[in-house]
């Protein structure tokens, strides 16, 4: 069955700390995974996008691992600010010709002063 | 440009009633997309369009839901009859080119059915 899990449900931090998000899934034929940031009431916006070729990539503050042999990935957060305080959503397209988006549950992350 | 606009920002209605979202995506973007967010299931894509063909609806959950998308600046999410179940926050996302490029979210519609 085609599943991306997210850990942890909740993060609280500190400002100024950094912090990893994991992402696994079992999505296969896999095309490429992202991360969103998702601020409370608002839509989600894209982070990165990697293919399976892809090891590591950066955006800022952010960045997204990714091992497509053990299907894991993680998101680094450096240096947190109060405004990384957000849901963050690991999505995976599935390949293949079905264009699928398998979405992970989500990681909520608190930022404290 | 103004981003992907959706309307109406907040909604709510009685069971039974109809329900219309709109959704205007980023002009030029030939993809556009309907998700719905609960706290339950996370997002879930309902339909996506190409060049306002509908492609894969399979994602809309019954006969109560229908979209459409008369031009590529303009898309309608209708829901009827609703029920107290569909309360969600739906979004509106646009691509630009194939499937697997970037999507840009609206800011959502949150649906409460009473």
């Amino acid at each position: 069955k085609n599943q991306v899990e997210q850990s942890p449900q909740s993060l609280i931090i500190l400002e100024g700390k950094n912090c990893t998000l994991q992402c696994n899934y079992t999505v296969s034929p896999f095309s490429n995974l992202r991360w969103y940031k998702q601020d409370t009431g608002r839509g989600p916006v894209s982070l990165t996008i990697m293919t399976f070729s892809e090891n590591t990539k950066s955006n800022g503050r952010y960045t997204a691992t990714l091992d497509a042999d053990t299907k894991q990935s993680s998101l680094h957060i450096t240096a947190s600010q109060l405004s990384d305080s957000a849901s963050y959503i690991c999505v995976v397209l599935l390949s293949g010709g079905y264009n699928k988006l398998i979405f992970g549950a989500g990681t909520r992350l608190a930022v404290h002063p | 440009d103004a981003g992907v606009i959706q309307s109406p920002r907040h909604e709510v209605t009685e069971m039974g009633q109809e329900v219309t979202l709109r959704c205007k995506p980023i002009s030029g973007h030939d993809y556009l997309f309907w998700y719905r967010q609960t706290m339950m299931r996370g997002l879930e894509l309902l339909i996506y369009f190409n060049n306002n063909v509908p492609i894969d609806d399979s994602g809309m959950p019954e006969d109560r839901f229908s979209a459409k998308m008369p031009n590529a600046s303009f898309s309608t999410l209708k829901i009827q009859p609703s029920e107290p179940r569909d309360s969600a926050v739906y979004f509106c996302a646009s691509s630009l080119g194939q499937y697997n490029n970037e999507q840009f979210f609206g800011p959502g519609t949150r649906l409460t059915v009473l």
